[in-house]
């Protein structure tokens, strides 16, 4: 079945420094890629949607300059949360959907992300 | 906007018996996509069922089967002979139908935590 890698798993990091997030289609294309938070005990949110070759579409109230989000290439979508705080603590989940526009959505493992 | 509530934060049944998770959506879209999703403890989402808005038999999968009533806007998630591996968090999920332009990830609800009684 289609696999979707998400890495890192974990990462601690001080306030005020950026984290990279990748997530990876790795045996399909992936025009479209999503991406998630999940605070503790809630829901998921879909912050934007990633379109390979343009800009991402945030959700509303998804401060773009904060969490910028690269889909270079069909099988690589990348998530930057720039000079994080501790309340941008939270798990990021990836999705991506293959090419061709099928409603089939594949799950990456998520990120949990902890600012001190 | 599209709404999705699950209106049982926990759920709890004897293993073996039967268990039904309810699910109401909003939208005022003709064509969609209604997924029930699993997340155990590692918390990786896992599909457990999809049903498409213009299919009018409901899907079923294995011991999983949905009643979906599209006039009622009502997604229930009902599941059968339940096992200790059914323990989890479940999330019903809208998304349109494919629009061609990106924006179209998936609306989740709050989820209902499903406990299995030995």
């Amino acid at each position: 079945g289609a696999v979707v890698s998400q890495h890192p798993s974990r990462v601690i990091c001080k306030s005020g420094t950026s984290v990279k997030i990748e997530c990876r289609s790795l045996d399909f294309q992936a025009t479209t890629m999503f991406w998630y938070r999940q605070f503790p005990k809630q829901s998921l949110m879909l912050m934007a949607t990633s379109n390979e070759g343009s800009k991402a579409t945030y959700e509303q109230g998804v401060e773009k300059d904060k969490f910028l989000i690269n889909h270079a290439s069909l099988t690589l979508s990348t998530l930057t949360v720039t000079s994080a705080h501790p309340e941008d603590s939270s798990f990021y989940i990836c999705s991506a959907r293959a090419t061709g526009g099928n409603e089939k959505l594949f799950f990456g493992s998520g990120t949990q992300l902890s600012v001190l | 906007a599209q709404t999705v509530t699950q209106s049982q934060p926990e759920m709890s049944v004897q293993e073996a018996e039967t268990v039904t998770l309810s699910c109401t959506y909003d939208t005022s879209e003709s064509d969609y996509y209604l997924f029930w999703y699993k997340q155990p403890p590692s918390r990786q989402m896992i599909l457990v069922i999809r049903q498409e808005a213009y299919k009018q038999q409901n899907a079923t999968e294995n011991r999983f089967s949905v009643n979906f009533q599209k006039a009622a806007k009502s997604f229930s998630l009902k599941i059968s002979d339940s096992q200790l591996g059914d323990a989890a968090m479940y999330f019903c999920a809208y998304r349109i139908s494919y629009s061609g332009g990106g924006a179209d990830g998936l609306t989740f609800g709050k989820g209902t935590h499903l406990i299995i009684q030995p």
